[in-house]
């Protein structure tokens, strides 16, 4: 099975810090995504890279930069970080893009006061 | 308006009942399906996939697709207490950007020892 780690696991920032969540996965897939979980809006898509050098805006992506240095991680950085995007954050993986299953690692919860 | 939407919200069975959920796409792109299920403090992990119409049977989970109606369902027989979670719809377009996964709200189950 697919293995996608997250770093930190929890992290307290204060407002207008910066802040940035890792991901790492082992098993050479070509996709990586980042998610954000929230009650009432379930999973939604940040950003995504079809590989190493590449990142692309997802469905909610103002407040966040992405980073994807090498095939095996995949940043997400919050440059000035605010109340609102307190969240538990997921980083995911796939082999191909289109219809393919995605792997997803255990979470990062954020608080930001 | 959610793309992807899930009922019930939540659902109650007794062990070694039968679990149904439900799904439904109200965007016509979106056609294939995924089932995943998300354990208290963990990531999402998928259970199955289905793109075709008709039932997909994969040990005690068996998923139901009609295209014709966009509607998709996840029945558990003989329930478990180690089933007790949330469990997502996911769908993903036949066109455009074929790689990115629409999240229904989910669904928690609780399985009643």
């Amino acid at each position: 099975e697919a293995a996608v780690t997250q770093s930190p696991r929890n992290k307290v920032a204060v407002t207008g810090g910066k802040v940035t969540l890792s991901c790492n996965q082992t098993n050479n897939h070509n996709n990586m995504y980042w998610y954000r979980q929230d009650t009432g809006h379930g999973l939604r898509l940040i950003h995504y890279s079809y590989g190493a050098g590449s990142t692309e805006k997802g469905d909610i992506p103002d407040g966040y930069k992405a980073s994807r240095p090498s095939q095996e991680n995949f940043s997400l950085i919050l440059e000035l970080a605010t109340p609102s995007q307190t969240s538990v954050y997921f980083c995911a993986s796939g082999e191909n893009w289109g219809q393919d299953t995605q792997y997803f690692g255990p979470g990062t919860r954020l608080l930001v006061l | 308006q959610q793309k992807v939407q899930q009922s019930p919200e939540s659902l109650s069975v007794p062990e070694g009942g039968m679990a149904s959920l439900n799904c439904t796409s109200s965007d016509r792109n979106f056609q294939y399906f995924w089932w995943y299920r998300q354990h208290s403090g963990e990531g999402p992990k998928a259970l199955m996939s289905i793109f075709s119409d008709g039932d997909k049977k994969e040990g005690r989970f068996t998923a139901h697709l009609n295209k014709a109606s966009l509607h998709v369902s996840l029945h558990i027989r003989d329930s478990q207490p180690s089933d007790s979670a949330l469990y997502f719809c996911a769908a993903s377009p036949l066109t455009g950007n074929t790689g990115k996964l629409i999240f229904g709200l989910g669904t928690t189950l609780q399985v009643q020892p």
